[in-house]
C-alpha cells in the first residue's frame, strides 16, 4: 500500500525560529515529491520535487528531496505569524494521474 | 481566470438525502480530482478524471458517484447520504507537470 507519513503532526515555535517539516513516503512507481501549504482552504502549490539533492528556495521556503532514504524535508527559516498554516506533502506516481497525502503538520507561529 | 470553483461552499443534510457537488475549472487541464478531507487525515481521494469521458476510484470511492460532464465540470453525487461522509470537499484540477491547483472546497455536514 502506498503510503506518505509527515512529521511531527504539530509544532509550535516563537517567531524568528528555524523549522523543519518531515516527509517520508514508500511508493510504487514514484514520480515526484510535492508540497502544499493549507491555511485556512484550500492548499496552495509550494514545491515539486523530482531529483535528489537538488534545493528547491522560495523566499525563507526551502525543500530537498533524498530518493535513497525515500524522504523529503521543509525548511522555513525566520519564521513568522503568517507561516502558520498546516503543510501537506504529497507523492505523485509514474504513469498515473493521483496524487497520495501525508496527514499533514500543523504548523503554530507564536509572537 | 477563476481557476478551480466549487458549489455549494456549505451545505447540511439529513441522513439517507442525496446531493451533487459541482466543480468546474477554466485551466484547460485534463485531469480533474475530487478528495475529503478529516481532521488528522490529510487529503484522501475519492475519485479522479484523466479526462473527458473517464473517471477511476481513488482511496475512498464507497458511498459516492461522479460524473465528468464535460472537459470543465466534474460533479461528486452522494446518492444516500450518511454521518461519515460528514467532511470537507476539494476538487482540483491538475497541470501536465502534475502540479494540482485546488477549488475553496465545501463543508459537509450529515446529520
Amino acid at each position: 500500500e502506498d503510503k506518505v507519513v509527515q512529521s511531527p503532526l504539530s509544532l509550535v515555535v516563537h517567531e524568528g525560529d528555524t523549522v523543519t517539516l518531515n516527509c517520508s513516503y514508500e511508493v510504487t512507481n514514484f514520480r515526484s515529491l510535492l508540497w502544499y501549504k493549507q491555511e485556512k482552504k484550500a492548499p496552495t502549490f509550494l514545491f515539486m520535487l523530482t531529483s535528489s539533492g537538488i534545493e528547491k528556495k522560495s523566499g525563507r521556503l526551502s525543500s530537498i528531496l533524498d530518493k535513497k532514504e525515500l524522504f523529503s524535508i521543509l525548511n522555513i527559516t525566520a519564521t513568522q505569524t503568517g507561516d502558520s498554516a498546516v503543510y501537506l506533502c504529497a507523492a505523485s506516481f509514474q504513469g498515473a494521474q493521483k496524487l497520495v497525502f501525508g496527514q499533514g503538520t500543523r504548523l503554530t507561529i507564536n509572537p | 481566470n477563476a481557476g478551480v470553483t466549487q458549489t455549494p461552499k456549505f451545505q447540511v443534510l439529513k441522513t439517507g438525502q442525496s446531493m451533487t457537488l459541482q466543480c468546474a475549472q477554466d485551466m484547460n487541464h485534463n485531469s480533474m480530482y475530487w478528495y475529503r478531507q478529516d481532521p488528522g487525515m490529510g487529503l484522501r481521494l475519492i475519485y479522479y478524471s484523466a479526462s473527458e469521458g473517464t473517471t477511476d476510484k481513488g482511496e475512498v470511492p464507497n458511498g459516492y458517484n461522479v460524473s465528468r460532464l464535460n472537459k470543465r465540470e466534474f460533479s461528486l453525487r452522494l446518492e444516500s447520504a450518511a454521518p461519515s461522509q460528514t467532511s470537507v470537499y476539494f476538487c482540483a484540477s491538475r497541470t501536465i507537470v502534475n502540479e494540482q491547483f485546488f477549488g475553496p472546497g465545501t463543508r459537509l455536514t450529515v446529520l
